[in-house]
């Protein structure tokens, strides 16, 4: 079975940094490429970045560009998200889905949540 | 960046109606649209993908049209269980760009 489970979210203050992590079974991870996708309480989903299978290409939201940086360890089977300088407005729910087109499987989701 | 502007932002409707969704991009994407599902407190759910294509395991009331700017998603006879909110998503450049989103309410 296609699974993505991500981990890592919490509670930190504005200015902190925060890791989350995605790991994926049931399917070949190093051949696709892996988006994270947010979505903040009782708004709509926003396209955060984006990792091809070899980490040639990679893609960020204005908003976090600079901020945030993907990875990924083929090896692990492991997709990340490192997030630095939060802000309130990073609160939402994360998502990693598989896919270039956007995500064809999610995970669950991680609720991250930037409060003094 | 590409926008894409989703009609309506919600509907109600009757078990069996048919129900259209609309999403409009604001430069051509050729084909390069899904369609996603989300009920309250679940991830989203592919239902569609290249603007027509059913993803495996969707009912087939569900169907998408369209290309260049104009994109549809019909259900063709609306169950209780399509109570949800549905989204497009371009997927012709980056940054990937989601509609605002339409609440399917169940009269």
């Amino acid at each position: 079975e296609v699974q993505l489970v991500e981990s890592g979210g919490g509670l930190v203050k504005p200015g902190e940094s925060l890791r989350l992590s995605c790991a994926a079974s049931g399917f070949t991870f190093g051949a696709y490429g892996m988006n994270w996708i947010r979505q903040a309480p009782g708004k709509g989903l926003e396209w955060v970045s984006f990792i091809s299978d070899s980490t040639t290409y990679i893609y960020y939201a204005d908003s976090v560009k600079g901020r945030f940086t993907i990875s990924r360890d083929n090896a692990k089977d492991s997709l990340y998200l490192q997030m630095n300088s939060l802000r309130a407005e990073d609160t939402a729910v994360y998502y990693c889905t598989r896919g270039n087109w956007g995500g064809d499987t999610w995970g669950q989701g991680t609720l991250v949540t930037v409060s003094s | 960046d590409i926008q894409m502007t989703q009609s309506p932002s919600s509907l109600s409707a009757s078990v069996g109606d048919r129900v259209t969704i609309t999403c409009r991009a604001s430069q051509g994407i050729r084909n390069e649209l899904g369609w996603y599902q989300q009920k309250p407190g679940k991830a989203p759910k592919r239902l569609i993908y290249t603007a027509s294509s059913l993803q495996s395991g969707v009912p087939s009331r569900f169907s998408g049209s369209g290309s260049g700017t104009e994109f549809t998603l019909t259900i063709s006879s609306l169950q209780p269980e399509d109570s949800a909110t549905y989204y497009c998503l371009q997927h012709n450049s980056y940054p990937r760009t989601f509609g605002q989103g339409t609440k399917v309410e169940i009269k």
